[in-house]
């Protein structure tokens, strides 16, 4: 079974500030997905980065980049220039042959101005 | 279209009664899901359904639980003989069928269950 895992239950960051979130994987499966999702208070998933694992090339969405880490089952999320808005819960999740997400447990990020 | 819509927003009951959830999704999609999430944790995956047809069910999907997409619109999750241990989040999300992709996935806001 696929197991996802965000080591850091909560992180901050300064307004405008760099941050790093953390996310590993463990799959035998050779083909997949992996994103990040950001859940606000409103609760509803926000996707906010999609990476193919086939493709070496780390994916970027404007202020948000991945380091993606094939061989190590890594997959970080850098979220540049840090806004009160990005302040969230956020997930990191896997898809390969099935048809559902698997997701990691979280990290809570806060954003202080 | 507004996107994938859930009600009840909040849902409290007393242990032992039954409850029913609504989820209506994009109406192009026709895959629905159906995720729990409890607090401090990720979502996790219940069941899906391909049009009406319900094709995987998960293991935490007890015998309590019991999903429905009777015309392949709208979906029904009913937990019966509530536990509080069923206190959750219940998101419904619903995509195209594209495989393994997981690309087009839309979630709803949920429906929080508290067990009282």
């Amino acid at each position: 079974a696929q197991t996802v895992t965000q080591s850091q239950p909560e992180m901050s960051v300064q307004e405008a500030e760099t941050v790093t979130l953390s996310c590993t994987y463990d799959t035998s499966e050779s083909d997949y997905y992996l994103f990040w999702y950001k859940q606000p208070p409103s609760r509803q998933m926000i996707l906010v980065i999609r990476q193919e694992a086939y493709k070496q090339q780390n994916a970027t969405e404007n202020r948000f980049s991945v380091n993606f880490q094939k061989a190590a089952k890594s997959f970080s999320l850098k979220i540049s220039d840090s806004q009160l808005g990005d302040a969230a819960m956020y997930f990191c999740a896997y898809i390969g042959y099935g048809q559902n997400f698997v997701f990691g447990p979280g990290t809570r990020l806060s954003v202080l101005p | 279209d507004t996107g994938v819509s859930q009600n009840p927003r909040h849902k409290i009951t007393k242990r032992g009664q039954n409850v029913t959830f609504r989820c209506d999704p994009i109406s192009e999609h026709n895959r629905l899901y159906w995720y729990r999430q409890t607090l401090g944790q990720g979502p996790e995956f219940l069941t899906y359904f391909q049009n009406e047809a319900q094709l995987e069910k998960s293991r935490l999907l007890s015998d309590r639980f019991s999903a429905e997409r009777p015309k392949g619109s709208f979906s029904t999750l009913e937990i019966q003989r509530t536990e509080q241990g069923d206190s959750a989040m219940y998101l419904c999300a619903s995509s195209f069928p594209l495989v393994g992709s997981g690309d087009g996935y839309t979630f709803g806001s949920g429906t929080r269950l508290t067990v009282v």
